[in-house]
């Protein structure tokens, strides 16, 4: 199974500065359709899960411009250009490239 | 507008059986991937198993043999036949439509004697 590392695994932030969560994954999630299936979603507390961004960089309708997502084959990371209250929550990145799908540990973000 | 309505969940003792349904609407469940991925107590998530368009099913090895993802597309519902549930089963139990794209509110499910 492919494995996702996801660092780090507690994220205090100052509200209106920026943050960063890296996820690296065991193996390269190039498709063999060209695509790499790498997803990243926030679950804020007492909430569903929700997908912010999808194949690497695509951002989900709705999902504020200040979330941006990067990366290839193996490494990933998700960027908050400037982290607001409504932001505080465990976000995981998860690959859809190889079976079975897998997610990372996920990284607490929490105000300073 | 996308919605999704699990039910099913409860209480159950270990080596039983429950049946999850997922109730869908704003879209058909068999035009896109349609999921199952649970979250234990305090724990984060993960997947249980996928069925495609085309019908194609998959099963995380933590479930494979013991639980089975089916949809009807007449009642435009997702499914989950859960058996030999063990404590380890314990977790809200989510549906997801697409690539994990729309998720529902999620069902306890509660393993335990």
């Amino acid at each position: 199974d492919v494995v996702m590392t996801q660092s780090p695994l507690s994220l205090p932030v100052t509200l209106g500065q920026p943050a960063s969560i890296s996820c690296r994954s065991s193996q390269s999630l190039v498709h063999s359709d060209g695509n790499t299936y790498l997803n990243w979603f926030q679950q804020r507390p007492g909430q569903s899960p929700r997908r912010l961004i999808y194949k690497v960089s695509d951002r989900d309708s709705g999902v504020p411009d200040r979330f941006s997502g990067s990366g290839s084959a193996t490494d990933f990371t998700l960027k908050i250009s400037r982290v607001e209250a409504e932001d505080v929550g465990v976000y995981y990145c998860m690959q859809g490239t190889h079976w079975p799908w897998t997610f990372g540990q996920g990284t607490r973000v929490e105000i300073k | 507008e996308v919605q999704l309505v699990e039910s099913g969940g409860g209480l159950i003792q270990p080596g039983g059986s429950l049946r999850l349904s997922c109730a869908a609407s704003g879209f058909t469940v068999s035009s896109n991937y349609m999921s199952w991925v649970r979250q234990a107590p305090g724990k984060g998530l993960e997947w249980v198993s996928v069925i495609s368009s085309g019908g194609g099913t998959y099963y995380a090895d933590s479930v494979k043999g013991r639980f089975t993802i089916s949809r009807d597309s007449s009642k435009n519902t997702l499914f989950l036949q859960m058996n030999s549930l063990r404590a380890e089963d314990t977790a809200v139990y989510y549906c997801s439509y697409g690539l994990l794209r729309d998720w529902g509110q999620g069902t306890l499910i509660t393993i335990s004697s």
